[in-house]
C-alpha cells in the first residue's frame, strides 16, 4: 500500500529555523499532494496541498516544493515555532478518484 | 458544523471482544473514510465508501474486521474477535468526492485497547 515515501522520520529544529520534509511518489496518475498536520490526540488536517502543474506553492511560512520530473515533493516550514511540533504527513492521489495514499509521517519538534 | 463525530474516543476491552467504532460524516459529504494508525505502520486506509457504497476494502486486515455504512450520516466499524495486536488509533475522516481538492476531513479518532 506504501505508494509515498516520507523522510525523514523524525525530526528536530531550533526555533526560528527551516524544517524541511521530503516525499516521493511512485504513481505517475497522481495529481494532487496535500500536506496533513496532526497534533497528540487530534486527527490529521490539511495544511496545504499543490497540483503538479505548479513547482512551488507558499502559504505563509508553509512551501510546498514540487518537482514533477523527480516525482518528488518537499514541505518547507520557515522560521519554525514550537507551535509546529507536530507529526506531518504528506500524501498524493489522483483527482477523480479517491484513494489517498499516505506518506509514514514526520515527528517534528521545534525546541525553544 | 461539528465535524466527523467518533465514537467512542476510547475503548479497552479483552481479548476475543467484539468492539464497533462509529462515526458520524460531516453533512454532505458523500465519501467517508476508515483509518488505522500505530507506531510502526503510520496511516493505513482501511476501507473507504462512495455515496453509502464501499469501494474498496482491501486495506482491511482480515476477516475479522468489517464496515458497514447503512445511510449517508453513519458508519461503523466492527472488530470480531478482537486480538491485541488490534490495539490502535482508528480515525475516520469524510470528504466530498467530485471537487478538485477533495480533502479529507478527520474525525479525533477511537483509541482501542486490546488486552
Amino acid at each position: 500500500q506504501q505508494q509515498v515515501k516520507q523522510s525523514p522520520q523524525s525530526l528536530i529544529v531550533q526555533k526560528g529555523g527551516i524544517s524541511i520534509i521530503n516525499c516521493a511518489y511512485e504513481n505517475t496518475a497522481f495529481d494532487y499532494f496535500p500536506w496533513y498536520q496532526q497534533f497528540p490526540g487530534k486527527g490529521p488536517a490539511l495544511l496545504i496541498a499543490i497540483r503538479p502543474d505548479v513547482s512551488e506553492k507558499k502559504e505563509g511560512r508553509f512551501t510546498i516544493s514540487f518537482n514533477k520530473s523527480a516525482k518528488q515533493f518537499s514541505l518547507h516550514i520557515m522560521d519554525s515555532q514550537p507551535g509546529d511540533s507536530a507529526t506531518y504527513f504528506c500524501a498524493a492521489y489522483q483527482v477523480g478518484g479517491n484513494d489517498m495514499r499516505f506518506g509514514a509521517g514526520t515527528r517534528l519538534t521545534v525546541k525553544p | 458544523d461539528a465535524g466527523v463525530i467518533q465514537s467512542p474516543r476510547h475503548e479497552v476491552t479483552e481479548m476475543g471482544q467484539e468492539v464497533t467504532l462509529r462515526c458520524k460524516p460531516i453533512s454532505g459529504h458523500n465519501s467517508l473514510f476508515w483509518y488505522r494508525q500505530t507506531m510502526m505502520r503510520g496511516l493505513e486506509l482501511l476501507i473507504y465508501f462512495n455515496n453509502n457504497v464501499p469501494i474498496d476494502d482491501s486495506g482491511m486486515p482480515e476477516d475479522r474486521f468489517s464496515a458497514k455504512m447503512p445511510n449517508a450520516s453513519f458508519s461503523t466499524l466492527k472488530i470480531q474477535p478482537s486480538e491485541p495486536r488490534d490495539s490502535a488509533v482508528y480515525f475516520c475522516a469524510s470528504s466530498f468526492y467530485g471537487t478538485s481538492r477533495n480533502e479529507q476531513f478527520f474525525g479525533p479518532g477511537t483509541r482501542l485497547t486490546v488486552l
